[in-house]
């Protein structure tokens, strides 16, 4: 069964600091890794990672994917309030009729303190 | 383009009694996946539909749970006889096809708050 394990859990910042989130996975027929911000309602996508060492980056957060070491790496610098909230990785997989689910990890809550 | 649309968005229910949520894709999406959030846990997937099929329902539970995407109309997660466990947020998922497109993100929509007393 595929496996997705977010560290921290947790993490409490100030503005201006940056941080980094990490995704972890195991799975058997691997399409893509996706990282989503959830604030209290609908997560919203960031990015989408299929390919080792390409680092994708929208503005202030940044991500990179190690597919020979199954982990991916999220950045956000500059850190401000209006980061706050649950940070979600998910596992796409490419076999049989599982291609279409998510498997996600359990998030990592973050809280930009001003 | 709006994006997907889910209703109710908080639902009360009584053990015992019938739990329809509902999930109208965005415009040209003919994929819709369901995922259950409970409290402190991450999403988990429950079903994967296009519209008349049943593509993956491997994270649905064995009773009590259906879900449908007819031709017309949204897709339906129903839950009968809703028990206290059932208490969660139900995200609906949609995406455009065909499912091997490599750009092939999920957008979800805001989700039903499900409670049961």
């Amino acid at each position: 069964e595929d496996k997705v394990v977010q560290s921290p859990l947790s993490l409490v910042v100030h503005e201006g600091d940056t941080v980094t989130l990490n995704c972890s996975y195991e799975v058997t027929n691997f399409r893509s890794l996706l990282w989503y911000k959830q604030e209290k309602k609908a997560p919203t996508f960031l990015f989408m990672l299929t390919s080792s060492g390409i680092e994708k980056k929208s503005g202030r957060l940044s991500s990179i994917l190690d597919k020979k070491e199954l982990f991916s790496i999220l950045n956000i610098t500059a850190t401000q309030t209006g980061d706050s909230a649950v940070y979600l990785c998910a596992l796409r997989n490419a076999g049989g009729t599982s291609y279409g689910k998510l498997t996600f990890g359990q998030g990592t809550i973050l809280t930009v303190h001003p | 383009n709006a994006g997907v649309m889910q209703n109710p968005r908080h639902l009360v229910r009584r053990r015992g009694q019938e739990a329809r949520l509902r999930c109208s894709p965005m415009k040209g999406h003919s994929h819709v996946y369901w995922y259950r959030q409970l409290p402190e846990e991450g999403l988990k997937f429950m079903v994967y539909l296009q519209k008349e099929n049943i593509i993956d329902e491997s994270g649905m539970p064995k009773e009590r749970f259906s879900a449908e995407f007819p031709k017309e109309g949204p897709s339906i997660l129903r839950i009968q006889q809703v028990v206290r466990g059932d208490s969660a947020a139900y995200f609906c998922a949609s995406s455009p096809g065909p499912w091997d497109r490599l750009n092939n993100e999920q957008f979800f929509g805001p989700g039903t708050r499900l409670t049961v007393l």
